[in-house]
């Protein structure tokens, strides 16, 4: 079966510093795709990237940069020179292509990150 | 294009009641799942539909259902309502199958039950 690990459950920070959000994943499938989705205190849940499990290429947008390592199962996010509105939740999520899973999605616990000014 | 809705926002009930919740999905989407978000349990998934058919299922009570219409538009049911029902109930739509693509969130139906 599948897991999402976030070990960090809340981080605070200044502004203007680098933030790092690791994500560890358990699958056995070969096929897989994972997310990160950010949760403001409104409450929805923002789709913020997918990859899929053939694609280890690192991801850059904006101040926002993803590191995913097949060898170490993770999936990290990086929130460059933070701001104020960076503060929510972030949640790391994963699905498996087969068949059976559709669309399900595996979410980790989320971590709560602080930004204060 | 408008995002996903849910409806209502906000419900209060009392147990032994029932429920239900609807979810209109992005236009062009077909897949329509729902998840559950608790302090305690974090989001769990309930089921997703494709095309009117209960594509899969989490590990839920069967006073938990769903259907789907011809238009892609959903509800979701839970019968019987205990307090450990109270949670915020996010609708997501995507694509659909083959691939897992990316699912976009509603805001939420925040269900207190008292």
């Amino acid at each position: 079966a599948q897991k999402v690990t976030q070990a960090q459950t809340e981080i605070s920070v200044v502004e203007k510093e680098d933030v790092t959000l690791d994500c560890v994943y358990e699958t056995r499938d070969t096929t897989y795709y994972l997310f990160w989705y950010k949760q403001p205190p409104s409450g929805e849940l923002v789709f913020l990237i997918r990859r899929n499990s053939f694609d280890e290429q690192n991801e850059i947008s904006g101040r926002y940069s993803w590191n995913f390592q097949k060898s170490t199962s993770s999936f990290n996010f990086t929130i460059t020179a933070s701001q104020v509105v960076d503060s929510a939740v972030y949640f790391c999520a994963l699905s498996e292509a087969n068949n059976n899973a559709g669309n399900m999605l595996t979410f980790g616990g989320g971590t709560r990150l602080m930004v204060k000014p | 294009k408008a995002g996903v809705t849910q409806t209502p926002r906000y419900l209060i009930k009392t147990r032994g009641q029932q429920v239900t919740l609807s979810c209109s999905p992005i236009s062009g989407h077909r897949s329509v799942s729902w998840y559950q978000q608790t302090p305690g349990q974090g989001l769990q998934f309930l089921f997703e539909y494709f095309s009117e058919t209960q594509r899969n299922k989490g590990n839920f009570p069967g006073r938990f259902s769903g259907r789907q219409f011809s238009n892609s538009r959903s509800e979701m049911n839970v019968s019987t309502l205990e307090l450990g029902d109270s949670a915020l109930y996010l609708c997501a739509s995507s694509e659909g199958p083959p691939i897992s693509y990316e699912q976009y969130f509603g805001p939420g139906t925040r269900l207190t039950v008292t």
